[in-house]
Parts: C-alpha cells; sequence; structure tokens
C-alpha cells in the first residue's frame, strides 16, 4: 500500500472551511484514496473515498489532483465538533494502515 | 440502534489473566476486523475474518485468538496478559474488503 504523508496539525475557524492536504505520491492505479477521523475517545468514522474523481457527500469533499499524487479533504462549513484526528489512506484491499493523521483544531 | 458495538468498554486486570472482548455488528457485512492503538494513537490491524473465516492475520502473538461464531460477531480472547497489551482495541466490519469500515467505540484494556 502506498504510504501517505500529511500535516500533524492545523487550525481553522469555526464556520470556515477547512483544507486537508495529503500526500500519496507513489500510489498505484488501483489504490483507492479514503480519509477517516477519530475525534477523542471514540472509533474512526468513514468520511469519504475516491479513486480519480472527485467526490462529495453530506461530510466532506474529497478533490484529487489528476496525477493521483496528492488529495485534499474539505471540510465546507467546519464545526467545533469536526476538531478531530483526519487519516488519509491509500489502499488497494490488502492492508488497511492508519498513519499519524492530522491533528485539526476547530477554533471558535 | 447501534451498528457496531464492543463490550466491555473498560477493562482493567492483572498481568497473566485471560480475557475476551466481544464485538457484534448489525450492518449485515461480511468481513469483520480487529485493530489496536496503543499510546501512540497509532491503529494496526490485528485480524480480519470473511464469512467466518480468518483472512488477515498480522504479527500479532499467539496469545491473541480471534473467534468468530457467525458472520455478526467477532470476538478477541487474549491468554495471559501482558502489560505491553494495554492499549485500545477497535473492532470494525464492512461489506467485503473493497467498502468503507465502520468501527465500533474501542475497549480501553489496561493491564496492571
Amino acid at each position: 500500500d502506498a504510504k501517505t504523508t500529511q500535516p500533524t496539525s492545523m487550525d481553522c475557524a469555526e464556520g470556515r472551511a477547512a483544507n486537508l492536504p495529503c500526500n500519496h505520491s507513489t500510489i498505484s492505479g488501483n489504490e483507492y484514496v479514503y480519509w477517516y477521523r477519530q475525534i477523542h475517545s471514540q472509533g474512526p468514522q468513514y468520511i469519504i473515498h475516491g479513486l480519480k474523481n472527485n467526490e462529495t457527500n453530506e461530510m466532506a469533499s474529497l478533490i484529487i489532483t489528476e496525477d493521483r499524487k496528492s488529495s485534499t479533504l474539505i471540510l465546507p462549513h467546519a464545526t467545533l465538533r469536526d476538531t478531530a484526528v483526519y487519516y488519509c489512506i491509500a489502499y488497494n484491499f490488502n492492508k488497511f494502515y492508519f498513519g499519524s493523521g492530522t491533528k485539526l483544531n476547530v477554533k471558535p | 440502534d447501534t451498528a457496531v458495538s464492543q463490550t466491555p468498554k473498560y477493562l482493567v486486570t492483572q498481568m497473566g489473566n485471560d480475557k475476551s472482548i466481544k464485538c457484534e455488528q448489525n450492518l449485515g457485512h461480511d468481513t469483520m476486523y480487529w485493530y489496536k492503538q496503543d499510546s501512540k494513537k497509532f491503529l494496526k490491524i490485528m485480524f480480519s475474518y470473511n464469512n467466518k473465516e480468518l483472512i488477515i492475520n498480522e504479527t500479532v502473538p499467539n496469545r491473541f485468538s480471534p473467534k468468530s461464531p457467525d458472520k455478526a460477531h467477532l470476538n478477541l480472547h487474549i491468554n495471559s496478559l501482558e502489560l505491553g497489551d494495554s492499549a485500545v482495541y477497535f473492532c470494525a466490519s464492512s461489506q467485503g474488503q473493497r467498502s468503507p469500515r465502520y468501527f465500533g467505540p474501542g475497549t480501553r484494556l489496561t493491564v496492571l
């Protein structure tokens, strides 16, 4: 599975869009990009995933670059409850590894 | 209506004891997993079961034995508990390995 790199932490003002980047420069053609988040003391929560095209659901949008070497998770209107660790995973149906993630701090 | 549930939520025990953690999912999924999250917060897969059959067994000591009585349940039994087993254990399920995984709330195991 491709390794992913994410910033250790990010801040975002409440009500603003949170843009979380992820690099996966060694991703292969059949690896999906998955995003999860973990709010303190809870189990990881699935957010969104995609292969090539941009994706949007009720929680977030996922923008994948054309060369698929990086992606951005967008939370359009961050709230205090979005404070969590966000994990970007490149997955080819083998082993699902969580890295260290990005700690997103949403501030009032 | 909890999708993936685990019991107990907290487990405190002495070194050398044997303990079990239970997991149930009501999503109708055919694949279930156990993950371990250590003090550094890294989540590592331990086991994966598909239709009650073991398909992934990471480098986990033999003291850890998963058991799947049916598709909706995957229990984790741990023998001769050691201090290093202290962690949060998460159960998860998915419909096949290609679908998103849904996680339980976790079981915080503390070995004294």
